[in-house]
């Protein structure tokens, strides 16, 4: 069965200050990696996704993740944090196949403070 | 492109009473989800259908709820009878079955109050 955790509930940072949201797989078949953002009173939206190639995938607004296959991780990142970044991040993974289900971690609320 | 609609976008009931949420995926979109969530639970997969057939319905909590998709673009998520503890935002997810089908597009929630 696969799982995934996010290591932070909560995550509080100042403006313009890094961040790094954390997130373990656990899986016995290969996977696709995804985060997806929740902004308030929204629905969930993609914000970047592994499916092969390079490790390392970046979303259109700065956040960066990289895949780990020996540590089984797949940690988002930005070097410089906005005020609009202020939202629920979820982590999800998939089998690798035609299972079209996700399995989701239970997210990590970040909050940007000016 | 609408993307995924939902509707009604709030619901209050009372305890007891039939609840049915109602979900467009995006034209073209084959694969259907329903997911709940909630601040103790997070975001729970009750449902998803492919080619308009239920595939996996491990997630649906009990008899009360059933969902159904009687043709591509529309399905519904009913609770009979409801009761407070399905207060939740309840979302519908569609994907495609081309390049991309591993992402998810969700609708904007229906969030449910039952008093």
């Amino acid at each position: 069965a696969q799982s995934v955790t996010q290591l932070d509930s909560q995550v509080p940072v100042f403006e313009e200050a890094p961040v790094e949201l954390r997130c373990n797989y656990s899986s016995s078949v290969s996977v696709y990696l995804f985060w997806y953002v929740q902004y308030p009173n929204q629905g969930l939206q993609l914000l970047l996704k592994y499916l092969s190639g390079s490790t390392l995938v970046e979303s259109i607004n700065g956040f960066e993740a990289e895949f780990n296959k020996s540590q089984t991780s797949f940690h988002l990142r930005k070097p410089s944090v906005h005020i609009s970044d202020t939202a629920e991040y979820f982590c999800a993974v998939k089998n690798a196949g035609n299972n079209r289900k996700l399995i989701w971690g239970l997210g990590t609320s970040l909050a940007v403070n000016p | 492109d609408a993307g995924v609609i939902q509707s009604p976008r709030h619901e209050v009931t009372e305890m007891g009473q039939e609840v049915t949420l109602r979900c467009k995926p995006i034209s073209g979109h084959n694969s259907l989800f329903w997911y709940r969530q909630t601040m103790m639970r997070g975001l729970e997969l009750l449902i998803y259908f492919n080619n308009n057939v239920p595939i996996d319905d491990s997630g649906m909590p009990e008899d009360r709820f059933s969902a159904k998709m009687p043709n591509a673009s529309f399905s519904t998520l009913k609770i009979q009878p409801s009761e407070p503890r399905d207060s939740a935002v309840y979302f519908c997810a569609s994907t495609s079955s081309g390049t991309g089908a591993d992402t998810q597009y969700f609708g904007p929630g229906t969030r449910l109050t039952v008093l």
